[in-house]
């Protein structure tokens, strides 16, 4: 299925660990979203990229949570230290018909 | 500020009933909204937008701008329409953000 691959689907750390997620908008978008979803809730943006440019990350909690999208392509993000209550699903998209997401990476943090 | 709302967290419907799932807005411009499902262990996909008007596994949904409601309706239910729905707005245009309810978890029972 052509559109966003993320890695990884599932991961599991303890807290204060750090932990990386990667996504790949392999149709090649200028624009690359990456949300937030917690149990029970509806997704939530962290981070829009205009190419390599972060131009939308107010709702980056940026203590611990950080984004790079370096050659404009595909996009890492980061958590140092993770917390308890960081578990949730990172999903990434792209713009298609309102968006497009990828299966997302469901972060367990113990 | 923008606000969806999905009052019911649970619906279930007995298999060739009705199904109607709410949802309201609040959004100070022209939104464009959306609704979106997620069947088990798939990802997020678009269901449906307003601007399509167009009725997809024989859904449709119709933007009231008076009652700012955007319900989703089928008339007769089937089991492989149990999953989660989302209800989502965005400003126009593809790079706007997506602000989504919590969602509302539809059971179809046989």
């Amino acid at each position: 299925e052509a559109g966003v691959v993320q890695s990884p689907r599932y991961k599991i750390i303890e807290k204060k660990q750090p932990v990386a997620f990667w996504c790949n908008p392999i149709s090649g978008h200028n624009t690359l979203y990456w949300y937030l979803q917690n149990l029970g809730q509806g997704p939530e943006l962290l981070i829009r990229y205009e190419n390599e440019e972060a131009v939308d990350d107010s709702q980056l909690p940026k203590d611990r949570f950080s984004a790079e999208r370096l050659k404009g392509v595909d996009s890492t993000l980061k958590i140092q230290p993770a917390e308890l209550g960081d578990s949730a699903v990172y999903l990434c998209a792209i713009p298609g018909q309102g968006k497009f997401f990828g299966p997302g990476t469901r972060l367990t943090v113990l | 500020a923008q606000r969806v709302t999905q009052p019911e967290k649970l619906l279930s419907v007995f298999k060739g009933a009705p199904v109607e799932l709410k949802c309201n807005y609040s959004y100070s411009g022209s939104p464009e909204l959306f609704w979106y499902v997620q069947y088990s262990r798939q990802r997020l996909q678009l269901l449906l937008r307003h601007i399509s008007r167009e009725s997809i596994k024989g859904f449709t949904a119709d933007l009231n701008k008076g009652e700012t409601s955007f319900h989703l309706k089928k008339p007769f239910a089937q089991e492989e329409d149990s999953a989660m729905y989302y209800c989502a707005l965005s400003g126009f245009g593809g790079a706007n953000n997506l602000f989504f309810g919590t969602g509302t978890r539809l059971t179809v029972i046989p």
